[in-house]
């Protein structure tokens, strides 16, 4: 079973500050990885995807992978109070299908 | 910009009849797929269809469930005789496939599907 971990939170950060989120997977032979934002009641968005082993930047946004550690994570600088969402970590293996974790709970605190 | 849209935005149903979930993804997109996410759960994977065919299917994806492209822009969900635990949104998702290795999920707003 190719199973992709978050911690489920939540992960309380004032406005202003760096959040953290952390992802592991199990499949060693995944490809490709995502960031997905999601609000309560709504449907997933990505925010960022990543290929290569290092940090890949978009905004305040950074993603941050190593193959060898199979773990993915993303931060997020200058925390928003619009921040505050579920935060999906998924990655694709063989073939195109796209496995979530269950989620980060993020609160940003104005 | 496009989008992938889906019908209805809400379904109450009652066990054992049958439900279709549509969707219209984006045109120039050449993978779809089906996800659910129970409330509170993550969301899983049910589906892919490619080529008009289906590509992949989940544990969840057994008889119950059918996958339909009828015409060159629906792309449909049967749910046949819904259970208790049915109850879910339903995403509706497509990727264009020629962006290789993007992989890029473009999700509907989804389908709740509640089962009384």
């Amino acid at each position: 079973q190719k199973e992709v971990e978050q911690n489920s939170g939540p992960l309380s950060v004032p406005e202003g500050a760096i959040a953290s989120l952390n992802c592991t997977y199990s499949d060693r032979g995944s490809q490709s990885f995502f960031w997905y934002r999601q609000y309560s009641g709504k449907s997933p968005e990505l925010i960022m995807f990543i290929y290569s082993n290092g940090d890949k930047e978009d905004g305040r946004f950074t993603a941050q992978l190593n193959k060898a550690s199979q773990y993915v994570s993303l931060l997020i600088r200058d925390s928003q109070p619009s921040d505050s969402a579920t935060y999906l970590c998924a990655v694709i293996g063989g073939g195109f299908k796209t496995i979530f974790g269950a989620g980060t709970r993020l609160f940003v605190k104005a | 910009e496009p989008e992938v849209t889906q019908t209805p935005s809400h379904q109450v149903t009652q066990m054992g009849q049958e439900v279709i979930l549509r969707c219209v993804p984006i045109s120039n997109h050449l993978y779809f797929y089906w996800y659910r996410q129970i409330l509170g759960q993550k969301v899983e994977f049910l589906v892919s269809f490619y080529n008009n065919e289906i590509s992949e299917k989940s544990e969840i994806f057994d008889d119950q469930f059918s996958v339909e492209r009828p015409d060159g822009s629906n792309f449909t969900l049967k749910i046949r005789s819904t259970k208790l635990e049915d109850s879910a949104m339903y995403f509706c998702a497509s990727s264009d496939a020629r962006k290789k290795n993007t992989g890029e999920l473009f999700f509907g707003e989804g389908s709740r599907l509640t089962v009384l």
